[in-house]
């Protein structure tokens, strides 16, 4: 079992629809929990960063933690061609060596 | 917010012959730095733990000889590719946290180093 999981896409949506990016994980322990976006041939940038229950809000942008279900999820509003990217998942575990694990990504398609 | 600088952004190197990488904080201290390496549409693959003063910590499959980290400052730290072969042709990117590393705070990257060996 991966520690991280998302579905690899491609995820499609139209212009200023919303699109909901989705992420498990496997470490119970787990505390911190991060979106970062990455374009083609160009380095991860952090989007959002979650660590409690509940929902918290950037802008267009949503990060959504349920601890239970061991789910993380993104979602962007009013979608853009430029969010067109891969979204990666990436958590630090339990361990107290903070690793970070990273997800395989999902790439989205905002489609004009 | 916090920045981490990644140099040389692209290299091409014969076979053979040894590539340095260079990261740095620029506005902030890292006692910690992380070295990751991406091939074409895969996931990013932790190489190594970069520690500030001591030995780095390589995962598990990654070639400690081959990869020869140094983290001589609070600032830096570098990555040798050594006696490079076509097979390391990568992107190689590189990451800090704030402080001590310790803690929630998310990782920064650089800006990656796509390395060519022909």
């Amino acid at each position: 079992q991966k520690e991280v999981e998302q579905n690899s896409g491609p995820l499609s949506v139209p212009e200023g629809a919303i699109a909901s990016l989705n992420c498990t994980y496997s470490d119970r322990g787990s505390q911190s929990f991060f979106w970062y976006r990455q374009y083609s041939g160009k380095s991860p940038e952090l989007i959002m960063f979650i660590y409690s229950n509940g929902d918290k809000e950037d802008g267009r942008f949503t990060a959504q933690l349920n601890k239970a279900s061991q789910y993380v999820s993104l979602l962007i509003r009013d979608s853009q061609p430029s969010d067109s990217a891969t979204y990666l998942c990436a958590v630090i575990g339990s361990g107290g060596y903070q690793k970070v694990t990273f997800g395989t990504g999902t790439k989205l398609q905002v489609i004009p | 917010g916090a920045v981490v600088s990644q140099h040389p952004s692209r290299v091409i190197c014969k076979s053979g012959t040894s590539v340095k990488i260079e990261c740095r904080s620029l506005d902030f201290q890292a006692t910690t730095m992380f070295w990751y390496r991406q091939f074409p549409k895969k996931s990013l693959m932790l190489m190594a733990t970069s520690n500030e003063g001591s030995k780095a910590t390589y995962e598990q499959g990654v070639e400690k000889d081959k990869f020869l980290i140094n983290h001589a400052s609070l600032t830096l730290s570098t990555l040798t590719v050594t006696s490079a072969h076509p097979e390391d042709s990568s992107f190689y990117i590189c990451s800090a946290r704030e402080g001590a590393g310790t803690g929630d705070s998310p990782l920064h990257f650089g800006n990656g180093t796509r390395l060519t060996v022909t």
